[in-house]
C-alpha cells in the first residue's frame, strides 16, 4: 500500500497562476521529499523536508510540512509551460534494517502557455 | 559527475522468459534502490542495496531479484515474466551520510514489455 496520497490527481492551470500540491502520509517519518518526473522518465529530486522543519523554498518552490496533520503540500509560484509534469511525494520512515521510501500516486500538472 | 545510467532503455520480452537490467549510480554513491513504476500501481520499491547488501525488500515476488557489485554498479533479475511485469523500472542512487536522510538520483529507467 502506499503511504503518501496525493490531492489533485491532476491540475490544469495557466502559466503564470500558482499551482499547489498536496499530500498526507500515514506513520511516522523522518523526511518527505518532493519529485517531478518528465513522460516516461526518471524522476528528479526538488526538494527534501526533515520532520523537524516545518517550511522550505527552493526557487519558486515552497514546501510546507504539518506532521501532526501527517500532511505536506508543494507549491509551485509562477509556474511556466515548462512544469508541466507529473509531480510525486515520498515518505521516508524507519523500517527494519534502515529506511523505507514509498512514493504517492503523484500529481499531474499541466500548465497551459 | 555523469549522472545514473540504465541499461537496456527498452527491452521486449516474451512470457516466461528472464530478463536482466543493470544499473550504474553516481560515482562515489553506495546505496541503489530499484523501483517498478506502472500506470495501475505508481511507483513501488522493490529493494535497496548498499556495500554489496540488500537493506531493504519490497514486497514482490521471489521472482525478482538483485545484487550489488563492490563497484556499487547494481543489477536486477526477473524469472519466469509475467504480462503484469511491463513496466518502467527505475534505478536510483544516493550518496554517502546518514542512511535516509538523502535525497535519490534517479536514472531514466528502463522500459521492459512483456508479450
Amino acid at each position: 500500500s502506499q503511504q503518501g496520497e496525493e490531492d489533485p490527481q491532476a491540475l490544469s492551470i495557466q502559466e503564470g497562476e500558482n499551482a499547489t500540491m498536496n499530500c498526507s502520509y500515514k506513520t511516522s517519518i523522518n523526511n518527505l521529499q518532493w519529485y517531478r518526473q518528465n513522460s516516461g522518465r526518471g524522476l528528479v529530486h526538488l526538494i527534501l523536508i526533515r520532520s523537524n522543519e516545518r517550511e522550505k523554498h527552493s526557487g519558486r518552490l515552497r514546501v510546507t510540512l504539518d506532521t501532526s496533520k501527517k500532511s505536506s503540500s508543494l507549491l509551485i509560484t509562477a509556474s511556466r509551460a515548462a512544469d508541466t509534469a507529473s509531480y510525486f511525494c515520498a515518505t521516508v520512515s524507519p523500517n527494519t534494517g534502515g529506511f523505507k521510501t514509498i512514493f504517492g500516486a503523484g500529481t499531474r500538472l499541466f500548465v497551459k502557455a | 559527475k555523469a549522472g545514473v545510467t540504465q541499461t537496456p532503455r527498452y527491452l521486449i520480452k516474451t512470457r516466461g522468459q528472464q530478463v536482466t537490467l543493470s544499473c550504474s549510480p553516481i560515482s562515489g554513491h553506495r546505496s541503489v534502490s530499484w523501483y517498478q513504476q506502472t500506470p495501475g500501481q505508481g511507483l513501488q520499491f522493490l529493494f535497496e542495496y548498499f556495500s554489496e547488501t540488500q537493506r531493504n525488500k519490497g514486497n514482490f515476488p521471489g521472482r525478482f531479484s538483485g545484487r550489488q557489485f563492490s563497484n556499487s554498479r547494481s543489477e536486477m533479475n526477473v524469472s519466469t515474466l509475467e504480462l503484469g511485469d511491463s513496466a518502467l523500472y527505475l534505478c536510483a542512487s544516493s550518496p554517502p551520510g546518514l542512511a535516509g536522510s538523502s535525497e535519490q538520483f534517479f536514472g531514466p529507467g528502463t522500459r521492459l514489455t512483456v508479450l
